[in-house]
């Protein structure tokens, strides 16, 4: 069984939509979570971190956190082409921080 | 420069070359990982070190050789490799775990390798 489990999409939407995008993962010892963005042929950048359960909004960005069904989404509003791209989620182990488990990403095509 | 830096930033190599991938952080992280990225596969794991002890190796074969001399550095010694071992090698530091953001992991540009 994988750690984090993502849809590997494509996932497309309009410009301007929300994108959604989910992640499960199976350990609930799980503490934190992570949202990288990745364009091709390029390495992965943080996009938000959470810890809590709920919401947390930065910029265009909502991450949520729902430790009892074991997912984390991230929300992308007002989509732009440029955040087409890759995303990853990851969590961190929760016998070894400095352990993170990746899922295998989320295609993200925004049309204009 | 600031961030984490991988050189070289592209590396094809036969399969009884060595060769060397090096990573420098400039973030004052105390932690340092390799990572291998293959096409449409997870990113897996394979070394992490913390305050330059090796504190993970996911069973990564021997043919691969971490070395960190000091926290800013960390080295992926590569002898023998094959051809499933082309791949884009990623570096990630990260400050010692504290909570939160303290695990944040940064990562830098990669090292594109083909082994033909």
């Amino acid at each position: 069984q994988k750690e984090v489990e993502q849809n590997s999409g494509p996932l497309s939407v309009p410009e301007g939509a929300i994108a959604s995008l989910n992640c499960t993962y199976s350990d609930r010892g799980s503490q934190s979570f992570f949202w990288y963005r990745q364009y091709s042929g390029k390495s992965p950048e943080l996009i938000m971190f959470i810890y809590s359960n709920g919401d947390k909004e930065d910029g265009r960005f909502t991450a949520q956190l729902n430790k009892a069904s074991q997912y984390v989404s991230l929300l992308i509003r007002d989509s732009q082409p440029s955040d087409s791209a890759t995303y990853l989620c990851a969590g961190t182990s929760p016998y070894n921080f400095n352990k993170f488990y990746f899922g295998s990403g989320t295609k993200l095509n925004v049309k204009p | 420069e600031t961030g984490v830096t991988q050189t070289p930033r592209h590396l094809v190599m036969g399969m009884t070359n060595k060769k060397s991938l090096k990573c420098e952080q400039h973030l004052g992280h105390n932690a340092m990982y390799w990572y291998k990225q293959s096409a449409k596969k997870p990113l897996e794991l394979m070394f992490v070190y913390n305050f330059k002890e090796q504190t993970e190796n996911n069973s990564v074969p021997s043919r691969f050789s971490p070395e960190c001399p000091n926290s800013s550095h960390l080295f992926l010694h590569l002898h023998t490799l094959q051809p499933e071992d082309s791949a884009l090698y990623l570096c990630a530091s990260s400050q010692e775990f504290v909570g939160g953001s303290q695990e944040t992991q940064y990562f830098g540009p990669g090292t594109r390798l083909l082994v033909l």
